[in-house]
Formats: C-alpha cells, structure tokens, sequence
C-alpha cells in the first residue's frame, strides 16, 4: 500500500533561518508526483511546490526547494530566509493513478520572531 | 479571486440527525472532490465527480453521499452522523484529471456531532 510519512509532528525555526521539513513515501510506481502543501491556520491549504519522480531535478520555488532522492523514496521540503508568515501546517502529498492523493499526517511549522 | 467556498466553516449536529455540508467554485473545474481529515491524521480522500460522473473510494462508508447538481456546488450529506465522523471536511476542486493537475482547497467545515 502507498503510504506517505511526515515524522515530524511539529519544528520550529528563527525568522530569516532555514528550516527542512522530512517526508517519505512508500510506493512501488515509477511515475507520480509529490507535493507539499502548506496550510495556515484556518485557511486552505495552497500548494507550495510540486516534484515529478521523472524529473531528477530538484524542484525549487523561490525560497522553497525539496530534496528528492528517489532511490530512498525521500522528499523534504527545505525553507529558505523563513518569514512570520511561514507559519503553518505542511502537508506532504503523494498522487498515484490519475487524480488520488495520498497525504501525510502534517508538520506544524512554528516561526519564532 | 476565483477560489473554492465552503460553507458553514463550522457545523454542530446532534448523533443520527442528517447533515449537509456545502461547496462551491468560480474556478469552472471538472472535478471536486471531498476529503474528510480528523484530528491529527491526513487528508482522507471520500470521493470525486468528474463533471457528471461520481467516483466513490472504496472504503468511504454508505453513509456519506454527494450530489453535484451543476459544475459550481457539491455537497456532502452525512445521513446519519456518528461521534467518530466529527473532523475537517475539505472539498478540492481540479480543471481535470490526471496528476498534472493542481487541485485547489476550500479552508474546510469543522463538523462537530453531539
């Protein structure tokens, strides 16, 4: 069975530091994609960047980027300079067939000013 | 902003009594879906429409149904809710199919059942 592991329930980091967010995944496909979703506290949940296996270029988005190691089923997602407005829960997603997401339990990203 | 609107935020039902729970989009996607995430746990996907066509997951209980009467509102009906259905309902919406496409998050209904 697909399943997706956030094992990080909650992290802090300092304002304008850099924080990594650990995912992985368990699957026995060769083409899917990964996501990170990022939801603040009482919004929706927006994606924040998103990786296809295919591609072994790590994606990036501005002060995001993940470090995808296929081989290890691992996809962290790394905060660069992070702001106030960073706060919030991180989802990591894994989407399998052609529309079915597979989410992980969340990591509560706390910045401290 | 075009976006994904779910109404209430946050609904109270009594045990056994029928629910509705609301969705509606400006997006004009295909497809919506909704996802019931309970506290502490992920996002669990209940079903989809694409357009017309309802797609129910397998272990989603009887008890939850959806209607769709047009592209913009999906609704979620809970015929008779149980304490462990309390949670987050998310509705999603997509232009299509297929992993390429972004889906898009309402900001959930709290559903609490007394």
């Amino acid at each position: 069975a697909q399943t997706v592991t956030q094992s990080q329930p909650e992290m802090s980091v300092q304002e304008a530091e850099t924080v990594t967010l650990s995912c992985t995944y368990d699957t026995s496909e060769s083409d899917y994609y990964l996501f990170w979703y990022k939801q603040p506290p009482s919004r929706q949940m927006i994606l924040v960047i998103r990786q296809e296996a295919y591609k072994q270029q790590n994606a990036t988005e501005n002060r995001f980027s993940v470090n995808f190691q296929k081989a290890a089923k691992s996809f962290s997602l790394k905060i660069s300079d992070s702001q106030l407005g960073d706060a919030a829960m991180y989802f990591c997603a894994y989407a399998v067939g052609t529309y079915k997401y597979i989410f992980g339990t969340g990591t509560r990203l706390k910045v401290l000013a | 902003d075009a976006m994904v609107i779910q109404n209430p935020r946050y609904q109270v039902t009594q045990f056994g009594k029928p629910v509705t729970l609301s969705c509606s989009q400006t997006l004009n996607h295909n497809v919506m879906y909704w996802y019931q995430q309970k506290s502490s746990q992920a996002p669990k996907l209940l079903f989809h429409y694409y357009d017309k066509d309802f797609n129910n997951e397998a272990d989603t209980p009887d008890n939850f149904q959806s209607r769709r009467p047009n592209t913009s509102f999906c609704f979620l009906d809970i015929r008779s809710p149980g304490l462990g259905d309390a949670a987050m309902y998310l509705c999603a919406t997509s232009s299509s199919l297929g992993l390429t496409n972004e889906q898009y998050f309402g900001p959930g209904t709290r559903l609490t059942v007394t």
